[in-house]
């Protein structure tokens, strides 16, 4: 079945460290975006990706990073330098960026204590 | 630049219908789309309104006024699973010509028996 993977669903990490959150899709899409989902705040965008080795900045894309070597994978590494990591992280894929309609993986909970 | 506005919450009984309403500015207009999310699962795409007037799909319809920058999602036949949060989500035409999903703060809907 074609859909798009995050893993893991939880994630707990001690503050200072950095750590990689993965995305899979097999939906042969070609962008991919990385959203924040805090309490009371809906979706905010971090990155994004057209295309293979190309991605650019969202709202608030201070102290993550990502990287687009696949058109599969889209992961995304919350720094050291993000300030308040604890959120639930959403990847999600579209056919283009001019689509309608974008697919979601399931999430992951990091929690940085 | 962009801003959705929709209520936090609403609260209804099950048979009954609900309608949850989302205002919208944005620099370009390019569709108003509605997303179901379940308490920590994945949003998943319901409809999209490019033109004015009523799309209907099953229990579900969204509307959409251009002229007013206002749609609505329309639920009717509550049901206690319909208890979900609810995003309308615009494109935002970036500096770089692309169109990215940008969504709303959700609604959170209350089915109640």
């Amino acid at each position: 079945d074609g859909g798009i993977t995050q893993s893991p669903k939880y994630l707990f990490r001690k503050e200072g460290q950095n750590v990689t959150l993965s995305c899979e899709q097999n939906l042969n899409h070609d962008a991919m975006y990385w959203y924040r989902q805090d309490p009371g705040q809906g979706l905010r965008l971090i990155y994004y990706s057209q295309i293979v080795n190309d991605f650019q900045k969202g709202d608030i894309a201070e102290g993550y990073s990502v990287s687009r070597e696949k058109k599969e994978s889209f992961p995304l590494t919350v720094t050291s330098a993000q300030k308040n990591p604890t959120a639930f992280y959403l990847c999600a894929s579209s056919i283009d960026l001019g689509n309608t309609e974008a697919f979601f993986g399931q999430g992951t909970r990091l929690t940085v204590v | 630049g962009q801003s959705l506005e929709q209520p936090s919450e609403v609260t209804a009984v099950e048979g009954a219908i609900v309608q949850i309403n989302c205002t919208y500015q944005t620099s370009g207009f390019y569709g108003l789309s509605w997303y179901q999310q379940h308490d920590g699962g994945a949003p998943t795409f319901l409809s999209y309104n490019a033109l004015d007037g009523l799309e209907e799909t099953g229990r579900f319809s969204s509307f959409l006024s251009r002229s007013d920058s206002y749609g609505y999602l329309l639920l009717q036949e509550l049901q206690m699973k319909d208890s979900a949060s609810y995003f309308c989500a615009v494109r935002d035409p970036s500096s770089g010509g692309s169109y990215i999903p940008t969504f709303g703060r959700g609604t959170s809907l209350i089915v109640h028996p």
